[in-house]
């Protein structure tokens, strides 16, 4: 049971470029979130989905974009990557209306 | 609650004796929260979570006391070991939204 699958661990790009975390759940979870996660401090909410079909602005939308391709699938895409936006980034997915969110590894991100 | 800076505070304990994390929140509507552990290099793991209607509630070895009055959540550990050592996070989200806020963590040292 692989739980919450994020691709890729680490990437390093240019200002500029644009590239997409993928994350995949097979828990049979509704809903499904990415945070970012900066040295030293907490988790923000960059964008959550409740259900397939269905996705909303979190703390820091900012220069993200994402897709619930379906119930298991939940990407995050950076148009134009920017410095600022070096960081780890989480995915993690829950059954609808619980608290207990189960998390990915991490997908470690620089922006040169 | 919200990140405060690059700095998380720090909490030292004894092992074998109980440490006592706090944690302030913001939002007066939240009805629901939730404590997470974060080892290095890992997401974050639940603890345990306890809603607004009640006041206590404890699990192995953690107990989670909320005081609504005044916006405080706290987190008991009993008889501390060296793999409690981790940066803990509270969280915060109301029934019916699933968006899930992380407070400011507190990173726990275990000394030997």
């Amino acid at each position: 049971n692989a739980g919450v699958t994020q691709t890729p661990k680490f990437q390093v790009l240019k200002t500029g470029q644009s590239m997409t975390l993928q994350c995949a759940q097979d828990m049979n979870h509704n809903s499904m979130y990415w945070y970012r996660q900066d040295p030293g401090m907490g988790l923000r909410l960059i964008y959550y989905s409740a259900s397939e079909g269905t996705t909303d602005k979190g703390e820091v939308p900012n220069g993200y974009n994402v897709s619930r391709l379906n119930k298991r699938e939940f990407s995050l895409r950076l148009e134009s990557a920017a410095p600022s936006q070096t960081s780890v980034y989480f995915c993690a997915s829950s059954v609808f209306g619980s608290g207990e969110l189960f998390f990915g590894e991490g997908s470690r991100l620089t922006v040169l | 609650g919200e990140s405060v800076g690059l700095h998380l505070p720090t909490l030292s304990v004894q092992e074998g004796d109980n440490s006592i994390i706090n944690c302030a929140y913001s939002n007066s509507a939240s009805d629901y929260f939730i404590w997470y552990k974060q080892e290095s290099g890992k997401g974050p793991q639940f603890i345990i979570d306890i809603r607004s209607n009640m006041d206590k509630r404890q699990g192995q070895r953690v107990t989670v006391l909320l005081n609504k009055t005044v916006k405080h959540l706290s987190l008991q550990i009993a008889a501390t070991q060296p793999g409690d050592s981790a940066v803990y996070f509270c969280a915060e989200k109301n029934f019916g939204n699933e968006k899930l806020t992380f407070g400011t963590g507190t990173r726990l040292t275990i000394i030997p």
